[in-house]
C-alpha cells in the first residue's frame, strides 16, 4: 500500500494568515492527489483533485500543487471558517490511502 | 443537487450481522462510483471498498480480507455495506461517497453512518 504522511500534525495561525501544509507519498503517484477538509461531526469536504485542481465552489485561496512524492495544500489567507482537519488521499493505486490528518486551528 | 442519505446509527453486538445503505439522489446513480469510508479515532480515514452500480463491479481494500461485502440495487439507486459478524473493533463511523474521475476521488459524501459493536 502506498503510505501518505502528513505534515504538520496541527498547525495554529490567525486570520489572514498563509498556511501551508505538506504530504508525502511512500512512492510515486504522478499528480493522483486530492485534498479534504472536515468539521467536527462532519463528513469530508472534496477540495482539491489532481493535485492542483480546485473543485467547483471551493474558494480561490486554496491551492494545491506538487507531483510525484511531495504535495503542499496552501490556504493563501485564513478565513475563520476555514479551521477543521485536513486529508491528503492518493489516488494512484489501490488500496486508496488517506494521510493521518493535519489540525489546523484559528 | 447531489445528495447521498446513510442509513441511521446502528448498535450491535459482536456476531451480529448488519448491513447499512447510501442512498443516491440527483446524479446518473449507475454511472458513477460509490464508495465506502470508514473513519476511527486511531486508524483515521480508510477506504474500505469501491462499487460500480451499473454492473456492480466491485473493488475492496484487501486489508478487509472479506470482512464486509459492498453491493448496491439499482432499482432504487441505493448502494450497502454489510458484514456477516462484526466485531468490537467495527466499531466506526461509515461514509459512502461518489466516486469522481471513474472513482479515483470522493466528491459527494453521505452524512455518516454511526456503528458500535458492544456486548
Amino acid at each position: 500500500d502506498i503510505q501518505m504522511t502528513q505534515s504538520p500534525s496541527s498547525v495554529s495561525a490567525s486570520v489572514g494568515d498563509r498556511v501551508i501544509i505538506t504530504c508525502r507519498a511512500s512512492q510515486s503517484i504522478s499528480t493522483w492527489l486530492a485534498w479534504y477538509q472536515q468539521k467536527p461531526g462532519k463528513a469530508p469536504k472534496f477540495l482539491i483533485y489532481d493535485a492542483s485542481s480546485l473543485q467547483s465552489g471551493v474558494p480561490s485561496r486554496f491551492s494545491g500543487s506538487g507531483s510525484g512524492t511531495d504535495f503542499t495544500l496552501t490556504i493563501s489567507s485564513l478565513q475563520p471558517e476555514d479551521f477543521g482537519i485536513y486529508y491528503c488521499q492518493q489516488a494512484d493505486s489501490f488500496p486508496r490511502t488517506f494521510g493521518q490528518g493535519t489540525k489546523v486551528e484559528i | 443537487e447531489v445528495q447521498l442519505v446513510q442509513s441511521g446509527a446502528e448498535v450491535k453486538e459482536p456476531g451480529e450481522s448488519l448491513k447499512i445503505s447510501c442512498k443516491g439522489s440527483g446524479y446518473s446513480f449507475t454511472n458513477y462510483w460509490v464508495g465506502w469510508v470508514r473513519q476511527t479515532p486511531g486508524k483515521g480515514l480508510e477506504w474500505m471498498g469501491s462499487i460500480w452500480p451499473g454492473d456492480s463491479d466491485s473493488r475492496y481494500n484487501p486489508s478487509l480480507q472479506g470482512q464486509v461485502t459492498i453491493s448496491a440495487d439499482k432499482s432504487i439507486t441505493t448502494a450497502y455495506l454489510q458484514w456477516s459478524s462484526l466485531r468490537a473493533s467495527d466499531t466506526a463511523m461509515y461514509y459512502c461517497a461518489t466516486g469522481k474521475d471513474w472513482g479515483r476521488y470522493f466528491d459527494y459524501w453521505g452524512q455518516g453512518t454511526l456503528v458500535t459493536v458492544s456486548s
